[in-house]
């Protein structure tokens, strides 16, 4: 089966932790990106890749980094700098950068 | 900067029709898209309309884009109960950041609701 998975679905950490958010597809794709969604906010980009190796901030980046060794995976990890991280990312990946993108089923992480 | 806007909220009855509005502000789209996201869940690729088509129907889905006034519509024929969701319209925005091609904007998402 292709597709993107996201883990784990439910994540809570206390207040001060580093965490750091998996995603992988097996799709094939070039391009990967991390979104963050907030009740009545729609989707927020963090983070893209559009090549391994190579990432580009988005419009929230601060607080957020992430990595791109492989193709397959677009770790990404919240820091103790986020200073709200309580909430649901969503990873994603299209076959390049600007065609339709494939989510995940999302992470909800909790700070306490 | 590029901007997409949607109402936030639509109820409608089961059985009626559902229509989702969205405006956007870059000219330069090549694809829109629209994307259904269940409660707690992804999103979900639904349809997308190339720019230089006027319509595109897909089963019950039909898209409208008007490009003149940047104006894109979902109509969901005979809506049911699971088609309760958010939709998000968004657009292929062009070198937004940093000179990139091509990421999507989001627009904030219309939450519909249908009841029986």
């Amino acid at each position: 089966d292709g597709g993107i998975t996201q883990s784990p679905k439910y994540l809570f950490r206390k207040e001060g932790q580093n965490v750091t958010l998996s995603c992988e597809q097996n799709l094939n794709h070039d391009a990967m990106y991390w979104y963050r969604q907030d009740p009545g906010q729609g989707l927020r980009l963090i983070y893209y890749s559009q090549i391994v190796n190579d990432f580009q901030k988005g419009d929230i980046a601060e607080g957020y980094s992430v990595s791109r060794e492989k193709k397959e995976s677009f770790p990404l990890t919240v820091t103790s700098a986020q200073k709200n991280p309580t909430a649901f990312y969503l990873c994603a990946s299209s076959i390049r950068g600007g065609s339709e993108q494939f989510f995940g089923p999302g992470t909800r992480l909790t700070v306490l | 900067g590029e901007d997409v806007e949607q109402s936030l909220f639509l109820s409608v009855r089961e059985g009626d029709s559902s229509v989702i509005n969205c405006t956007y502000t870059d000219s330069s789209s090549t694809y829109l898209y629209w994307y259904k996201q269940e409660p707690g869940a992804g999103l979900q690729l639904l349809t997308y309309i190339f720019s230089n088509m006027d319509m595109k129907q897909d089963q019950r889905l039909t898209v409208l884009l008007n490009k003149k006034d940047k104006h894109l519509s979902l109509r969901i024929a005979d809506t049911q109960t699971g088609d309760s969701a958010i939709y998000f319209c968004a657009d292929e925005g062009a070198g937004n950041y940093g000179g990139s091609q091509g990421n999507l904007i989001f627009g904030k998402g219309t939450k519909l609701s249908v009841k029986p």
